[in-house]
């Protein structure tokens, strides 16, 4: 079975540009959750979403960041404009809710690097 | 609001050797509690987790943790590591209820493990 499936693996991209990460969770799967993770910070939680619904945002650092779900297979993570101190790897993760709250299927993760 | 403290950051142990990863957590409830391990370039992928119930919990790769309330205390064990075990290690705890699937992360362990 395939599991949750990020791109790009890598972006390199200049101050100012706008970068799109992107997600596809387990089919099936009716959480989805974005995570970035730094060596100063660790692993952050930046939203989820139930059901293509965004429940919690409050992870969201800024007005730079936004993510949306347009449908149950698909999610983004969008940054506009980018910045240096955005340089992090951000995982995608997915769960299946009502059987097993809080595990977690993770992504390979997308490392961004901001130069 | 609920933390997770992971008091060593780095530890060494021989091939064959036993394992003890120390967690500390803080939440105001019965909290949902976690151990995910992440190779390197890889996502987090679950050991174990707790709920309720019995509390030592067996988890794949032959790990093991011990759910003790009055120390607030969660540790992952191993009896015998393998060089294959190298990777870091990351407590978490849940919440449930309109919380569910807000993982908080611990700030994980490195573990390396010498032949």
């Amino acid at each position: 079975d395939a599991g949750v499936i990020q791109s790009p693996r890598h972006e390199v991209t200049e101050m100012g540009q706008e970068v799109t990460l992107r997600c596809k969770p387990i089919s099936g799967h009716d959480y989805l959750f974005w995570y970035r993770q730094t060596m100063m910070r660790g692993l952050e939680l930046l939203i989820y979403f139930n059901n293509n619904v965004p429940i919690d945002d409050s992870g969201m650092p800024e007005d730079r960041f936004s993510a949306k779900m347009p449908n149950a297979s698909f999610s983004t993570l969008k940054i506009q404009p980018s910045e240096p101190r955005d340089s992090a790897v951000y995982f995608c993760a997915s769960s299946l809710g009502g059987v097993s709250p809080g595990e977690l299927f993770f992504g390979e993760g997308s490392r961004l690097t901001v130069l | 609001a609920q933390s997770v403290t992971q008091p060593d950051i780095h530890i060494t142990v021989s091939e064959g050797a036993s394992l003890e990863l120390r967690c500390n957590y803080s939440y105001g409830a019965t909290p949902y509690l976690f151990w995910y391990v992440q190779s390197p370039g890889q996502g987090l992928q679950l050991l174990l987790k707790y709920f309720s119930g019995d509390t030592l919990v067996q988890g794949i790769k032959g790990f093991e943790a011990e759910f003790k309330r009055s120390q607030s205390s969660f540790n992952l064990r191993k009896p015998s590591v393998h060089w294959s075990d190298a990777a870091e290690y990351f407590c978490a705890v849940g919440a449930g209820g309109t919380s569910y699937g807000k993982l908080t992360f611990g700030q994980g362990t490195i573990l390396t493990v010498h032949p």
